[in-house]
């Protein structure tokens, strides 16, 4: 399977505070997204790094990517309690095809 | 951006029966794609959808379970056939940006399948 895995697998914080996930993949890649997904809807696209690039922020967005250890980190500064929500991480390697991991749930205490 | 919809949002079917996704976008699109999301799990790709040729499934996914049809630019359905309650599953499809990131997906709302 090409599916990445991620953790923690949940994260609960207090609002205001920071949220950093982690996201492993398996395949050299061209560029890694990451995504939202609230309450089982369909997902909102977050940000995207290329395999070129090691650091991008958009927001209280900062994604880091190391493609020496097949991995990526995706943070969320000041968190709010509408951050609440599962995050996945897909990479992209061939064709338009994501393969996406396992996710992180997620919940922002107000 | 591109403006997604699926039908229906949510259904229950009895086993052994068989069931008709519509995903419509508001633009014309080269690639479609068709997920599953297992309860708890991730997004699994079925198969890619491009209009005007046979749609290509990832391992483990077979056409005569999962039929697709692309008939244009804008339109896509996909059929769960003889369901089963390891059928039961939120189906999305998605489209490959129309301009922009060219890798990025956007995705339907999502059909939530219970097979009973």
């Amino acid at each position: 399977s090409q599916q990445g895995e991620e953790d923690p697998q949940a994260l609960s914080i207090q609002e205001g505070e920071n949220a950093t996930m982690n996201c492993s993949y398996k395949t050299s890649i061209n560029n890694l997204q990451w995504y939202r997904q609230n309450s089982g809807r369909g997902l909102v696209h977050l940000i995207l790094i290329r395999s070129n690039e090691r650091e991008k922020h958009s927001g209280r967005l900062r994604v880091t990517l190391d493609t020496s250890k097949k991995s990526s980190s995706l943070l969320i500064t000041a968190s709010r309690a509408a951050d609440t929500a599962s995050y996945f991480c897909a990479s992209h390697w061939r064709a338009n095809n994501l393969f996406f991991g396992t996710g992180t749930r997620l919940t922002v205490i107000p | 951006s591109a403006v997604i919809s699926q039908k229906p949002s949510r259904d229950i079917c009895q086993r052994g029966t068989s069931l008709t996704i519509q995903c419509q976008v508001d633009s014309q699109v080269t690639m479609m794609f068709w997920y599953r999301q297992q309860p708890g799990q991730s997004l699994t790709l079925i198969a890619t959808a491009n209009q005007g040729s046979e749609a290509t499934y990832e391992s483990g996914f077979v056409i005569d379970k999962f039929p697709i049809s692309r008939p244009n630019l804008t339109f896509s359905t996909l059929t769960v056939s003889n369901m089963s309650p390891e059928d039961s599953s939120i189906y999305l499809c998605s489209v490959g940006a129309p301009s922009g990131v060219q890798e990025t997906q956007y995705f339907g709302p999502g059909t939530r399948l219970l097979v009973l």
